[in-house]
């Protein structure tokens, strides 16, 4: 069983729509949980960081850390064009490394 | 205040040839780590660097290595080059080091073995 398991998609949604991206994750001693955003030939960019269950938002983005299930996702309200990248869920436990999603490639059409 | 910078940010080798990417950290960061990112198997863990120190390391072959100056600039070096190495090299700078502190992403070195 991997570490990190999320479905790579691809994703296609109408410009305004609600997007839910989904990550599971097999170790429960995973603290830090991560959102990255990566656009064609570029690196990743960090979108959103949190740490231990709940919710957590910025803008049109939400993340939310489900411990018990062992579930992250991240929400995108009113989607746009430029939204379409590849998303990539990350976590990890303190002091070592990130440990990464395969990334869901989504696509927002207008 | 600048990103993280990598250079070159394409290169063209030939099997059982060498190579160094170089990275430039975000200013105050001592962090450095690298990655490997490729369709197959997704960003993988390489090395982190610490005050010139490497404190962490993926599961990679002895031919992958690394470095880091007193500035926290930092080189990874991969000898006798495989097809298998063609990727997206990317390092990632942090305050210092996993969790809690985020990891800022470079551009990346799109390697090409031919």
């Amino acid at each position: 069983q991997k570490e990190v398991e999320q479905d790579p998609g691809p994703l296609s949604v109408p410009e305004g729509a609600i997007v839910s991206l989904n990550c599971t994750y097999s170790n429960s001693a995973f603290q830090y949980f991560m959102w990255y955003r990566q656009y064609s030939r570029k690196g990743p960019e960090l979108l959103m960081y949190t740490y231990s269950s709940g919710n957590k938002e910025d803008g049109r983005f939400t993340a939310q850390v489900d411990k018990s299930s062992k579930y992250i996702s991240l929400f995108i309200r009113d989607s746009q064009p430029s939204d379409s990248a590849t998303y990539l869920c990350a976590t990890n436990q303190a002091g070592t490394a990130l440990i990464f999603g395969k990334g869901t490639t989504l696509s927002v059409s207008s | 205040k600048a990103g993280v910078t990598q250079t070159p940010r394409y290169l063209i080798k030939t099997r059982g040839q060498q190579v160094t990417l170089s990275c430039s950290p975000i200013s105050g960061h001592r962090s450095v780590s690298w990655y490997q990112q490729t369709p197959g198997q997704g960003l993988q863990f390489l090395f982190e660097y610490f005050s010139e120190t490497q404190r962490n390391k993926g599961n990679f072959p002895g031919r992958f290595s690394g470095r880091q100056f007193s500035n926290s600039r930092s080189e990874m070096n991969v000898s006798t080059l495989e097809l298998g190495d063609s990727a997206l090299y990317l390092c990632a700078s942090s305050a210092r080091g996993f969790g809690p502190y985020e990891q800022y992403f470079g551009p990346g070195t799109r390697l090409t073995v031919t």
